[in-house]
């Protein structure tokens, strides 16, 4: 079982719509989780993080953590063809323990 | 504010040529630094990082090895590159409280 997984995608929704995208994680233990967006041939770029149970708001974007059933979810309200890219979901299990899931390919249509 | 540069973008080398990327951070002091890979298709890997000058942690058995010989400064290198070590090479700090990760701009390689 992998650390961590998302769905590869290509999700694709029209543009002002609610994108919902969603990472689980396999360790109980995990304490920090990162959201990242990373643009065809570009770095992943940091975006969201969240620590604590819960929602997390930054503008159009939503990071939502349930420990108890062990998922993160990133919520962009408002989608706009700019979002298109693709979204890494990272957990932190420990000191320098950092996965990364495959991500999950956005696409906004306008 | 930190910055990371890392250098060059692209690099096209043939099997058996020695390898050297370069990255170094600005603005910080004492960064935690990673060595990444991404292939194509696949997700991030973590090859090598480092708490420390001299101080390098292997993440994945391979035909690359890494230094810092200053506090910002982090190389990866080959003697000699195989096919397999394409990709997308990405230099990363975070921290001593080793939260976020911040990506330098990356280098696609490309072994032919």
């Amino acid at each position: 079982q992998k650390e961590v997984e998302q769905n590869s995608g290509p999700l694709s929704v029209p543009e002002g719509a609610i994108a919902s995208l969603n990472c689980t994680y396999s360790d109980r233990g995990s304490q920090s989780f990162f959201w990242y967006r990373q643009y065809s041939g570009k770095s992943p770029e940091l975006i969201m993080f969240i620590y604590s149970n819960g929602d997390k708001e930054d503008g159009r974007f939503t990071a939502q953590l349930n420990k108890a059933s062990q998922y993160v979810s990133l919520l962009i309200r408002d989608s706009q063809p700019s979002d298109s890219a693709t979204y890494l979901c990272a957990v932190r299990t420990g000191a320098n323990n950092l996965f990364f899931g495959t991500g999950t390919r956005l696409t906004v249509i306008p | 504010s930190q910055t990371i540069h890392q250098w060059p973008a692209t690099l096209v080398q043939p099997v058996g040529s020695p390898l050297s990327l370069e990255c170094t951070v600005e603005g910080t002091s004492n960064p935690n630094l990673y060595w990444y890979r991404q292939a194509a298709g696949r997700g991030l890997q973590l090859l090598f990082y480092s708490v420390g000058i001299g101080q390098i942690s292997s993440e994945v058995p391979q035909n690359l090895s890494a230094s810092r010989p200053q506090d910002r400064q982090f190389i990866l290198s080959s003697k000699k590159l195989l096919l397999s070590d394409s990709g997308f090479y990405l230099c990363a700090w975070s921290n001593r409280d080793n939260e976020k990760l911040f990506f330098g701009s990356g280098t696609q390689l490309s072994v032919l």
